[in-house]
Parts: C-alpha cells; sequence; structure tokens
C-alpha cells in the first residue's frame, strides 16, 4: 500500500508559465510534508516544507498547498525556468508517531521548455 | 564543505560477495536514513536511525544491516549481494526529519552481477 502518491510521472510546461505538482496520501497521522528537486546523477535536494497545521507556505518561486480534508498537496512554481527541469518528489513524515522515517513518492519529472 | 559524504560512489560486486557503503556527515544531525532508488520509482526507505546506537528497520530491509556508533557515520553493509540490489543508494541526514527536511549525498550506483 503506497502511502504516498504522484499519479503524474511527468509535466511539460513553457518557461514563464506556472508547473503545478500534485501529490496524495493516505496516512492521516503524517504530519509534515515536503518536496525534494533531483537532477540526474545527484542526489535529491530539499525544497520546502508544510506542517499540517498550515495550509500554505510560500518560498520564492515555489509555494506548497496541503489540502487535509482531501489529503492532497501540491507544488506550485512560479514562474517556471528551464533550471527547474528535474524530478520532483513528494514525501511525508509523521514526526510524532513515527520518528526517523520519510516515505517518498515516485516522483514527477518536470520539464520546462524554453 | 559541510554535507552528506558517501563512498564508493560506483561498485560493481559478484552476487554473494559483501560489501559496505559508507555514510558521513558532519552536521551533527541525529536523523541519518539509506535509501535506494530503482529506475522509475521513488525512494525506497531500507533502515533509519534517530540517533547514535538507535537504528531500525524501513520498508525494504531484507539483505541489509546498519550501525550507528558514532552521530557521524552511518554504513550500510550488505551481507550477500543479489542482483535484485542492483539500484542507486542514497544516504541522507536531518536535523529533525520534519520542517527542515533530509540532507542527501550525492549517492552510490551499485551493480551486482
Amino acid at each position: 500500500d503506497q502511502q504516498v502518491k504522484q499519479n503524474s510521472p511527468s509535466l511539460s510546461v513553457q518557461e514563464g508559465r506556472i508547473s503545478i505538482l500534485n501529490c496524495d496520501y493516505t496516512n492521516s497521522m503524517f504530519d509534515y510534508f515536503l518536496w525534494y528537486k533531483k537532477y540526474p546523477a545527484e542526489g535529491p535536494t530539499f525544497l520546502i516544507s508544510i506542517s499540517s497545521i498550515k495550509d500554505k507556505n510560500e518560498d520564492g518561486r515555489f509555494t506548497v498547498f496541503l489540502n487535509k480534508s482531501a489529503k492532497h498537496l501540491s507544488l506550485h512554481i512560479v514562474p517556471s525556468q528551464p533550471g527547474d527541469s528535474a524530478v520532483y518528489f513528494c514525501a511525508a513524515s509523521a514526526t510524532s508517531t513515527n520518528a526517523g522515517k520519510s516515505t517518498f513518492g515516485d516522483g514527477t519529472t518536470l520539464t520546462v521548455k524554453p | 564543505n559541510a554535507g552528506v559524504t558517501q563512498t564508493p560512489k560506483f561498485q560493481v560486486l559478484k552476487t554473494g560477495q559483501s560489501m559496505t557503503l559508507q555514510c558521513a556527515q558532519d552536521m551533527n544531525h541525529e536523523y541519518m536514513s539509506w535509501y535506494r532508488q530503482d529506475p522509475g520509482m521513488g525512494l525506497r526507505l531500507i533502515h533509519y536511525s534517530v540517533g547514535a546506537g538507535i537504528t531500525d528497520q524501513g520498508e525494504v530491509p531484507n539483505g541489509y544491516n546498519v550501525s550507528r556508533s558514532t552521530t557521524e557515520d552511518f554504513p550500510l553493509r550488505l551481507l550477500s549481494a543479489a542482483p535484485s540490489q542492483t539500484s542507486v543508494y542514497f544516504c541522507a541526514s536531518s536535523l529533525d526529519q520534519g520542517y527542515y527536511g533530509y540532507t542527501f549525498g550525492s549517492g552510490t550506483r551499485l551493480t551486482v552481477v
């Protein structure tokens, strides 16, 4: 049973437009949600996180939205740039009940076309 | 530079051989984890640690052992390599694995023949 799902394997957008990456989860005990970016032949890099007590967190061009009732989160990138082309993973942690474990989705490959 | 250092970067093993993947961090992070990534898949948790002397199993622990004798080091041992263990292995550390997220190493690409 996959607890964190990214249903879109790939997304292609034009430079300057908005990229929206989606993630669904099933475990209601998750209290932190995170997004990572990964370039080929490198380790993932932490982008942004959100606590379950919030519904939005912004950091520059990146905004994460959390809808707890729908068990859904999304990452918005505005404006998208060619350098944003990478694989994006969402992850979730239940820090109060399962400290030390983060569960990852399968990733979405974002391509930003110039 | 501060971060997570993994060695080696590449390794080819024969079936049945054993080896240890090294991981060290210099950020004084309590939380450390080992993940594997197979083609087209996400990161699957092998083992993790919430501090020196404390380790636990993740989703896919079979065939692997870990130990955490110091805060800095978290080696992953393959007991008897199998072709199914061909993968890219990532070590990661975190201050709190919640808000601050993980810092990942650059990975070890392992091929078992």
